[in-house]
């Protein structure tokens, strides 16, 4: 199984920062990694699939790059509706694996 | 507009099998491409991937809990079922199922299933 690691696990920000979350494959995953937002007691909500292409209708703050196995998600200037929890999956090979999560709090 | 919803027992004993339903409607599972997963979400935890049909047929299992699943669908009745036998209380969670084409797209809002006598 390839397993994926998310680092940090959490991290506090201010609206209006720049929020970097790494996710890292164990073996390499070209760009099939996509990355999602929950909110508490929510569905997970698509943000980026294959490693940097945006999910229609998500806001172009979100931004995600990386292939191999070392990918990023950014949210350039957070929001007030961006403090979520956030995961990495990877879509190279079965199992379907997701990161442990990322957290996002209000700082 | 794509939907999927989950429905099935909220409450389950251990040593039971649990079938849970997702019902969709806005795409068909006999297009090609298309497919449907289900994810669980124990309280407070990560989510897991437990498996995945596609529009061929096709069907995949996580290895840690293929002995124990099956999925199944209805292209006529635009439903997937998964079957859990052998229940336990760490299988505890909610259940979700979702839409995937070039990654898990659109989700259902998930049920909670509890495993306790």
């Amino acid at each position: 199984d390839i397993q994926m690691t998310q680092s940090p696990s959490s991290v506090s920000a201010s609206v209006g920062d720049r929020v970097t979350i790494t996710c890292r494959a164990s073996q390499g995953i070209s760009s099939w990694l996509a990355w999602y937002q929950q909110k508490p007691g929510k569905a997970p909500k698509l943000l980026i699939y294959a490693a940097s292409s945006l999910q229609s209708g998500v806001p172009s703050r979100f931004s995600g790059s990386g292939s191999g196995t070392d990918f990023t998600l950014t949210i350039s200037s957070l929001q007030p509706e961006d403090f979520a929890t956030y995961y990495c999956q990877q879509a190279n090979s079965f199992p379907v694996t997701f990161g442990g999560g990322t957290k996002v709090e209000i700082k | 507009q794509i939907t999927l919803k989950e429905s099935g027992p909220t409450l389950v004993k251990p040593t039971q099998t649990l079938t849970l339903t997702c019902t969709f409607s806005g795409f068909s599972l006999s297009t090609s491409g298309v497919g449907v997963g289900w994810i669980r979400q124990p309280p407070g935890k990560a989510l897991e991937w437990l498996a995945l049909i596609y529009w061929n047929d096709d069907k995949r299992y996580s290895p840690s809990l293929k002995s124990r699943l099956t999925i199944t669908k209805d292209t006529s009745k635009n439903q997937v079922v998964l079957t859990m036998t052998n229940m336990d209380p760490v299988d505890t969670a909610t259940y979700y199922c979702a839409h995937r084409q070039d990654a898990f797209d659109i989700w259902g809002q998930g049920t909670m299933v509890t495993v306790s006598s």
